[in-house]
């Protein structure tokens, strides 16, 4: 149980697209999902919380209006990098919680982003 | 600031030996701890999960939890080349935010 998936796995884009990762939490209802950056060989960085319903919660220095977070259902929430640019190109990784009761985050296998 | 340590190693140790890797953590409140495995290139696995002093076993890990000395560690016993990645340990104040305060890791190298 608790299985997460991102999807696509890997992008390669061009400089000023967009692109949006998708999070899935497979067998139960994630009311909050998490999403992290990590550059190689760094350790992971939150970038924002998400609640289902609700505007996500964003860290210190991370743009909201960059990097859009969207929590619409239980088992989806999805993050658009817009108008990306080289140093955007990072491994992003989802988190989700089963519920308000737990604490335990389960994460998604990542998604690999290049931005050429 | 609210802040979890670990020695980032490189920790070596030969295969069949029990591996130690440790935690500290300054949030006194703190009330949830998480040890998860990350291997090169992939995302973070949990291991084991702690939430009240003593040991807590599972196959061959132990995660061992000191509140009063706001440390926790992680014993991996006869260790395998396979366990060799590395180790996060993450700490979670349920007063407070809902996030998760990681360390930096430590990287574990089990050598055959």
């Amino acid at each position: 149980g608790a299985v997460v998936s991102q999807h696509p796995s890997w992008v390669i884009c061009k400089s000023g697209t967009s692109v949006k990762i998708e999070c899935r939490s497979l067998d139960f209802q994630a009311t909050t999902m998490f999403w992290y950056r990590q550059f190689p060989k760094q350790s992971l960085m939150l970038m924002a919380t998400s609640n289902e319903g609700s505007k996500a919660t964003y860290e210190q220095g991370v743009e909201k209006d960059k990097f859009l977070i969207n929590h619409a259902s239980l088992t989806l929430s999805t993050l658009t990098v817009t108008s990306a640019h080289p140093e955007d190109s990072s491994f992003y990784i989802c988190s989700a919680r089963e519920g308000p009761s737990t604490d335990t985050q389960y994460f998604g296998p990542g998604t690999r982003l290049t931005v050429l | 600031q609210k802040e979890v340590e670990q020695n980032s190693g490189p920790l070596s140790v030969p295969e069949g030996a029990i591996a130690s890797l440790n935690c500290t953590y300054s949030d006194r409140v703190s009330q949830s701890f998480f040890w998860y495995r990350q291997y090169s290139g992939k995302s973070p696995e949990l291991i084991m999960s702690i939430y009240s002093n003593g040991d807590k076993e599972d196959g061959r890990f132990t995660a061992q939890l000191n509140k009063a000395s706001q440390y926790v560690s992680l014993l991996i016993r006869d260790s395998q080349p396979s366990d060799s990645a590395t180790y996060l340990c993450a700490v979670n104040n349920k007063g407070g935010s809902e996030k998760l305060v990681f360390g930096k890791g430590t990287k574990l190298t089990v050598n055959p």
